[in-house]
């Protein structure tokens, strides 16, 4: 059961950038990279996926290591906004690609 | 526009009585997926529909039960709730995986 690591919280000074590490050390080849974060009170919202090489989106970027065992989500400009709980979850190729959410990053984000 | 809209936001039931949430959507994509949320804790996938099949995860209490009438709706049926089952119930949505799944807002379940 491939898992991830991240720190339980992280906190951000707004409009700077923010960098969400994760670690990942038994991904195997064709398992993905998620990143979803959860505002109070709402369901998750997607942020970025990626398997191999790095991405980038209109909310971020995946900064993904040579040997894939760990990842870096970037928010390049943080906003009060951002604050949320960040998970980074591996899909599996063997289990349909299910997302089996980890404890997560609980972001602060302060003006 | 909300594309998951999940019906009611608040439910309340009694111990042991049978309650149905509902899920809608509007991006007619195949997949459809149940989650439970209790307080403080990350998501925990229970089932989902990848078009008419049902996939049930190995742990998902037998208490539970899903229905997909058609493509854009889904129910989750708890046939006698306890007070354990008392959380946030999120519906999400997907194209072929490992595509991004769309959530809603969630009914928060609560048991008397």
């Amino acid at each position: 059961d491939a898992k991830t690591t991240q720190p339980n919280s992280m906190e951000s000074n707004e409009e700077e950038p923010v960098h969400l590490p994760c670690n990942h050390s038994t991904i195997s080849g064709t398992d993905y990279i998620h990143w979803y974060r959860q505002l109070p009170s709402q369901g998750p919202e997607y942020v970025i996926h990626g398997l191999t090489s790095n991405v980038n989106n209109r909310m971020a970027s995946l900064a993904i290591a040579e040997d894939r065992k760990s990842s870096t989500l970037i928010l390049h400009r943080a906003t009060l906004r951002d604050a949320a709980v960040y998970y980074c979850i591996l899909s599996l190729s063997n289990s349909g690609y299910a997302l089996n959410f980890g404890k997560g990053t609980s972001l602060l984000v302060t003006p | 526009d909300a594309m998951v809209i999940q019906n009611p936001r608040y439910q309340v039931t009694q111990f042991g009585k049978p309650v149905t949430l509902s899920c809608s959507q509007t991006l007619n994509h195949n997949v459809m997926y149940w989650y439970q949320q209790k307080s403080s804790q990350a998501p925990k996938l229970l089932f989902h529909y990848y078009d008419k099949d049902f996939n049930n995860e190995a742990d998902t209490p037998d208490n539970f039960q899903s229905r997909r009438p058609n493509t854009s709706f889904c129910f989750l049926d708890i046939r006698s709730p306890g007070l354990g089952d008392a959380a946030m119930y999120l519906c999400a949505t997907s194209r072929d995986p490992p595509q991004p799944q769309h959530f809603g807002d969630g009914t928060r379940l609560s048991i008397l």
